[in-house]
């Protein structure tokens, strides 16, 4: 049972070039979430996919853009990559029953440089 | 937009020592998880609270979610090594389903 499965887990781009995050989850979970993790900023919301066939704009979405491709897999695309960008990138997913959240099952990250 | 404050923003402790930290929301929420995250690792769900007034228990960890439903406390009794890590708070409210994450507290505890 691998939960949240995120690739690559390190990356190294140059400013302007694209790449596309990947992710998969194994547990049939509606909901598919990224997020990026900056020093002493928490967690933020970059987009998020409530099922499959609908995404949706989080917090911070500017730069990026989301494919919910299926049940399992929910990437995330940077067009042209920009030094703010560097960060460590999650990807999560969660059971939904309703409007109640049963919390976030997490991939091991993506940690990004933008150079 | 609501908002979740955690406090402190880092702990040191001695091995043994108690550990607190609180968690505040602008607005009522409709529950709160909370979330550890070791050095280099990624964020672990270990529980949620939805009544208000709640206490639950995980070994050596308790939760609390305040009477009225804005604040929320992770007490740690006897802290281990083991316990080292960033410790998140994600309250959810307004009919909304996604949590708003506080910024986290760093516990470093010294053997």
């Amino acid at each position: 049972n691998a939960g949240v499965t995120q690739t690559p887990k390190f990356q190294v781009l140059k400013t302007g070039q694209s790449m596309t995050l990947q992710c998969a989850q194994d547990m049939n979970h509606n909901s598919m979430y990224w997020y990026r993790q900056d020093p002493g900023m928490g967690l933020r919301l970059i987009y998020y996919s409530a099922s499959e066939g609908t995404t949706d704009k989080g917090e911070v979405p500017n730069g990026y853009n989301v494919s919910r491709l299926n049940k399992r897999e929910f990437s995330l695309r940077l067009e042209s990559a920009a030094p703010s960008q560097t960060s460590v990138y999650f990807c999560a997913s969660s059971e939904m029953r309703g409007n109640y959240n049963y919390g976030y099952t997490f991939g091991s990250g993506t940690r990004l440089t933008v150079v | 937009g609501q908002q979740v404050m955690q406090i402190p923003q880092y702990q040191h402790v001695q091995e043994g020592e108690d550990f607190t930290t609180y968690c505040n929301s602008s607005t009522t929420l409709s529950n709160i998880q909370w979330y550890k995250q070791r050095p280099g690792g990624h964020p672990v769900f270990l529980i949620q609270l939805v009544k208000s007034g709640e206490v639950k228990k995980q070994k050596r960890l308790t939760f609390q979610f305040g009477e009225a439903k804005k604040n929320s406390s992770l007490h740690i009794t006897a802290t281990q090594t083991t316990d080292v890590g960033t410790y998140f708070c994600a309250g959810t409210s307004g009919g909304s389903y996604i949590p708003t994450f506080g910024r986290g507290t760093s516990l470093i505890v010294h053997p």
